[in-house]
């Protein structure tokens, strides 16, 4: 069973720090990463993906990929309180699903 | 902008009723996802279809079916509702595999 773990957390950051959320995967063979982000009560919204080895930017958000060690992170530049959310790591399937993590509960303190 | 629709925001059902879940979706996505969420215990896929009349199980298809007539709708029905389905449901699409999904906003169904 392939399978996606995160820290259920809280994370708890103050304002403007950076808040770091990691995700491991057990699938060697996986190629495409997400990091999702869901509010309370609502549907999950994509934030980021990425594909290859190495750091992918937009914006404040900073996607990791470390295919070797099988790791995956989302850095969260100058952390704001509209940051707090539970932010979710996919990895897709073999047979073209995503496969989701539990869930990071991030909260930014005022 | 991509726009995945859901029938109903909220949904409450009598244990033995034949429930309808619809989801729309307006960017001519090949494929398209049933989840539920569950506190602890996350987001589990209930079926998923790559295109029109193909359906493929997930991970706890039981008490599930769906149907898929035309390219941009994809219905779940419970065919007899029972308490342990009170759940969100989340309906999702994406382009092409390996493509990003983009989710509905969710139906929450309570079964009494």
């Amino acid at each position: 069973q392939k399978e996606v773990e995160q820290n259920s957390g809280p994370l708890s950051v103050p304002e403007g720090a950076i808040a770091s959320l990691n995700c491991t995967y057990s699938d060697r063979g996986s190629q495409s990463f997400f990091w999702y982000r869901q509010y309370s009560g609502k549907s999950p919204e994509l934030i980021m993906f990425i594909y290859s080895n190495g750091d992918k930017e937009d914006g404040r958000f900073t996607a990791q990929l470390n295919k070797a060690s099988q790791y995956v992170s989302l850095l969260i530049r100058d952390s704001q309180p509209s940051d707090s959310a539970t932010y979710l790591c996919a990895v897709r399937g073999s047979q073209g699903n995503l496969i989701f993590g539990k869930g990071t509960k991030l909260s930014v303190k005022p | 902008d991509v726009k995945v629709t859901q029938s109903s925001r909220y949904l409450v059902k009598r244990t033995g009723e034949k429930v309808f879940l619809e989801c729309v979706q307006d960017m001519d996505h090949e494929n398209m996802f049933w989840y539920r969420q569950d506190p602890g215990l996350g987001l589990r896929l209930i079926y998923f279809s790559y295109d029109v009349k193909m359906k493929e199980k997930g991970d706890i298809p039981e008490g599930y079916s769906v149907s898929r007539e035309k390219k941009e709708r994809f219905s779940l029905i419970l065919e007899s509702a029972s308490t342990n389905q009170t759940s969100m449901y989340l309906c999702a699409s994406s382009l092409r595999t390996p493509y990003e999904q983009y989710f509905g906003p969710g139906t929450r169904l309570t079964v009494t």
